[in-house]
């Protein structure tokens, strides 16, 4: 079936540091791709998102690439801030949304 | 955004009692509906999805007899937990989306059930 395999976090990096957070997935169709983020005491927010390979989704300065070639959609983001410290989940949706296991981010002032 | 709406935010029952959860989108019509269960250390699980006005469609693992989710409605699904047991306790997590596929969903704020 289905899946999404994310890096385990936590992931602690300095204010203004580039961040990484690979994501590949595993699918039969050619599902949308999503990545939600996780801000404390909060429910989950759609961050970006893309609908078909080689698409681009963007929001706040996270930036991620459909690649179907490599089946990934890596999150990044050239410099990262204190408030940018959540969880953050990449997910792909067809008939259902499937999650990966989260990656938690700790960002240092 | 659109907004959904999930209640309670916390709920503390009994062993043996039932327990219904209520996910609402409020300006939206959601085709599809989501229920997820969001363990320690992050992970969510997808425990259901549900299209209004069909029977719901269980994840492997999952009993359906005793979690009953009902999708009543275009803005309405109700998650009921029966005869609840102390490992029942989580966090549960609705969410909708107004097509029924390949379209992002949009989360409630999820319920934290706690049995005793």
């Amino acid at each position: 079936g289905d899946s999404v395999t994310q890096m385990e976090g936590p992931v602690t990096l300095s204010e203004e540091a580039f961040l990484t957070i690979n994501c590949t997935y595993t699918a039969t169709g050619y599902p949308s791709l999503f990545w939600y983020v996780q801000y404390p005491g909060e429910g989950l927010q759609l961050l970006l998102k893309a609908t078909k390979a080689d698409d681009k989704g963007s929001n706040k300065g996270f930036e991620a690439t459909y690649r179907k070639e490599t089946t990934s959609f890596h999150l990044e983001k050239g410099s990262v801030q204190v408030s940018d410290s959540a969880v953050y989940f990449c997910a792909l949706g067809d008939d259902k949304i499937i999650f990966g296991k989260g990656t938690r981010l700790h960002i240092l002032p | 955004g659109a907004v959904v709406s999930q209640h309670p935010s916390w709920v503390i029952c009994k062993s043996g009692t039932s327990v219904k959860i209520e996910c609402r989108s409020l300006d939206f019509q959601a085709t599809t509906m989501f229920w997820y269960r969001q363990f320690p250390k992050q992970s969510l699980m997808l425990m259901a999805t549900s299209n209004e006005g069909s029977k719901a469609t269980y994840e492997q693992g999952v009993e359906k007899d005793k979690f009953l989710i009902n999708h009543a409605s275009l803005t309405l699904s109700t998650l009921t937990v029966t005869s609840a047991h102390p490992e029942d306790s989580s966090f549960y997590i609705c969410s909708a989306r107004q097509e029924s596929f390949n379209t992002e969903a949009f989360f409630g704020q999820g319920t934290r059930l706690t049995v005793v």
